[in-house]
């Protein structure tokens, strides 16, 4: 059973770069594509990015200029790097498995991470 | 940024049944597959229905999906205080070249 963990600094300060890894354990990274969904307090779902295990990208237009999302399949790892972050930023922030391009479906996900902007 | 529209609320007593809108337009309900997620506050959404009506192994048959033009709706039959959750639906984004989801709804169940 494929499972999914955010790691990462809780507390980012303004104008500095948010750095998320998210391990996964019981399956490869080398298949599937592998999310990144962030989630501000009280809000709605906000779909961040992918990569498939080729190394494909997509990344939501609206952070695109802000955003780099990176694999490393001998750690079973893929990652999250958000520049230049605001309060706006301020989000529980998750991984998850993606079953093909131009889907949104995602499952399993990680618990998820809140990390905050703040000085 | 959402351009999935759902009701923000929705309420129900056990055993009743609800049904959860959700509207979008020919670039991405229109276009593609709709999912569907359930998550109670404080912790992870969970898939709860994909390609419009296909529940994943574990979800109960009370739960059905639907989709007609640009719109999709969530339907749930004999509500369980245990449905009280959020929910929301996603789509792929034509115009977008990503995934969208709605702004989410709460359902109570009284």
């Amino acid at each position: 059973q494929v499972q999914l963990q955010e790691s990462g600094p809780g507390l980012v300060k303004p104008s500095e770069t948010l750095s998320l890894t998210c391990t996964v354990s019981g399956g490869s990274i080398s298949s599937y594509y592998w999310s990144w969904i962030r989630q501000p307090p009280g809000k709605g779902l906000e779909w961040i990015g992918d990569i498939y295990y080729t190394g494909r990208i997509t990344y939501n237009p609206s952070l695109e200029s802000r955003i780099t999302i990176s694999l490393d399949t001998s750690k079973n790892q893929f990652s999250l790097r958000l520049t230049s972050v605001t309060a706006a930023d301020t989000a529980m922030y998750s991984c998850a498995r993606g079953d093909s391009r131009r889907s949104g479906l995602f499952d399993p996900w990680g618990q998820g991470t809140l990390v905050t902007v703040s000085s | 940024q959402s351009v999935l529209t759902q009701p923000p609320s929705a309420s129900g007593t056990p055993g009743q049944g609800i049904t959860i809108s959700c509207s979008g337009s020919t670039s991405n309900i229109g276009s593609n597959y709709v999912y569907w997620y359930y998550q109670v506050p404080g912790t992870a959404p969970k898939l709860l229905m994909y390609r419009n009506n296909q529940r994943p192994s574990g979800v109960p048959d009370r739960f059905s999906g639907s989709k007609s033009g640009t719109s999709a709706s969530l339907a749930i039959s004999g509500l369980r205080s245990e449905d009280e959750a959020d929910y929301y639906c996603a789509a792929w984004d034509d115009s977008l070249s990503g995934v969208l989801f709605g702004g989410g709804t709460k359902l109570t169940v009284l």
